[in-house]
């Protein structure tokens, strides 16, 4: 079974750093594409970056030049460092998985997620 | 503003039917099949009901359905049920290796 579990959310300063774990079993994170995906408190899903399985990265343009996704593959596990962190980016912050079926995988269709992680931006 | 519009709050009774819509503002989205719809429980993460504008993943209930005309993309659910009160997001690859989240809208099943 496929699991994705996010931790390395916090309190963080304005202007400060963090950065989240993704860690995958079940799936091999470097034959996958896997998202960052966040929701700011009573907010909708927003999403925010994307390792394909061939190593491209991708970010959403609010945290374009802050944010860098990357990931370890000896521990099958993807990360998305965060700096110059601001208050609009408190939310919990998801992983997910781009969906995989007999046809192929589809990078923008996630059919697996974690349970989520709370960054909190405040002084 | 988000690429995608959706009504904000839909309601329906049980066992009737409701759409949400999805409507995208950029026009180029017309042109693509990459629309996909999600059910979020208060709490709980997001799961995948619709991925390319039609299609179910397995274990999903032949009650919800995709459909698409022009640049609007819309989500049925049939035969309402109590479980199926929570909030729907649609989503769409919008090109230069980039996605995007509908507003959400909250249904009601009353």
């Amino acid at each position: 079974e496929v699991h994705l579990v996010e931790s390395g959310g916090g309190l963080v300063q304005p202007g400060g750093s963090l950065r989240l774990s993704c860690a995958a079993s079940g799936l091999t994170i470097n034959t996958n594409y896997i998202s960052w995906v966040r929701q700011a408190p009573g907010k909708g899903l927003e999403w925010v970056s994307i390792m394909y399985s061939g190593g491209g990265t991708f970010y959403a343009d609010s945290v374009q030049g802050r944010f860098t996704i990357s990931r370890d593959n000896s521990k099958n596990t993807l990360y998305l460092q965060m700096d110059s962190l601001k208050p609009d980016d408190t939310a919990v912050y998801y992983c997910a998985r781009g969906h995989c079926s007999d046809k192929g995988c589809y990078p923008w269709y996630f059919d697996t997620w974690g349970q989520g992680t709370l960054v909190t931006v405040s002084s | 503003q988000s690429a995608l519009t959706q009504p904000p709050s839909a309601s329906g009774s049980l066992g009737q039917s409701v759409t949400i819509s999805c409507t995208a503002t950029i026009s180029d989205l017309g042109d693509y099949n990459f629309f996909s719809w999600y059910q979020q429980h208060p709490g709980k993460a997001p799961k995948l009901l619709i991925y390319e504008v039609t299609k179910r993943p397995s274990g999903v209930p032949d009650r919800f359905s995709g459909s698409k005309s022009g640049t609007t993309a819309s989500l049925t659910v049939s035969g309402l049920q109590a479980e199926d009160e929570g909030d729907y997001y649609c989503s769409s690859y919008i090109g230069n290796n980039k996605g995007v989240f509908g507003g959400g809208t909250k249904l009601t099943v009353l």
